[in-house]
């Protein structure tokens, strides 16, 4: 299967700090996806990602899809205590099928 | 609108037992998706139902059986459960397959252990 290596598994953050994770792939995407997952809930879509260099914005929160169509990454600014929770990147080459990375633990102190 | 429900939220099952997962979503969407989730791991495609009557197999499907009963629901069956299938279970919906809006709008999933 697809592999996505997703990084890093876990941060520790002091509340107002930025916050970067990225993900790459063995094969090229056409879609990539972040989402954020609170504990004991499903996922939320929080950017998606369509065109190869595309950057976007949703309010503290940018992601880009990489110029290789391998990679994404996904910045917060100014991160604060509602950011905590699980940071998954998703892919998909086909528009059906979607890889998720294993996700990127977030924690801020306040 | 309850979006994507799931029941049952927690199941404990003995090897060998069967049983069936419920998911069901009142977006009216076409594509509906069976994920597991595995502690430190990302969410895993189980089977998918690109649109009412089809389903197709994602990355790890053995030992799972899917129905598409209509365009509201679509099932998860494991006919004999085995230990390894101990996961949380997530069911997801989208309006429509292929290129376009590509959220996936999230149930709060089944925990199930397998003894």
């Amino acid at each position: 299967g697809q592999q996505l290596n997703q990084s890093p598994q876990s941060m520790f953050i002091q509340e107002g700090e930025d916050v970067s994770m990225n993900c790459t792939s063995s094969s090229i995407f056409n879609t990539w996806l972040w989402y954020k997952q609170d504990p004991g809930e499903g996922p939320v879509l929080l950017i998606a990602l369509y065109k190869a260099g595309e950057l976007t914005s949703n309010g503290r929160l940018t992601a880009q899809f990489g110029i290789t169509r391998k990679d994404s990454f996904l910045n917060i600014s100014a991160s604060i205590p509602s950011d905590v929770g699980i940071y998954f990147c998703a892919g998909s080459y086909n528009f059906n099928k979607f890889y998720f990375g294993s996700g990127t633990k977030l924690n801020v102190k306040p | 609108n309850a979006g994507v429900t799931q029941t049952p939220k927690f199941q404990v099952l003995k090897t060998g037992q069967s049983m069936t997962l419920q998911c069901a979503q009142d977006m009216n969407h076409n594509s509906m998706y069976w994920y597991r989730q595995d502690p430190g791991m990302g969410l895993r495609l189980i089977y998918y139902s690109a649109s009412e009557g089809t389903t197709d197999k994602g990355e790890v499907p053995n030992g799972y059986n899917v129905s598409r009963l209509n365009k509201r629901e679509f099932s998860l069956r494991l006919e004999s459960a085995a230990p390894s299938q101990t996961s949380v279970y997530f069911c997801a919906s989208r309006d429509s397959p292929g290129q376009g809006d590509n959220e996936q709008f999230f149930g709060p999933g089944t925990r199930l252990t397998v003894l």
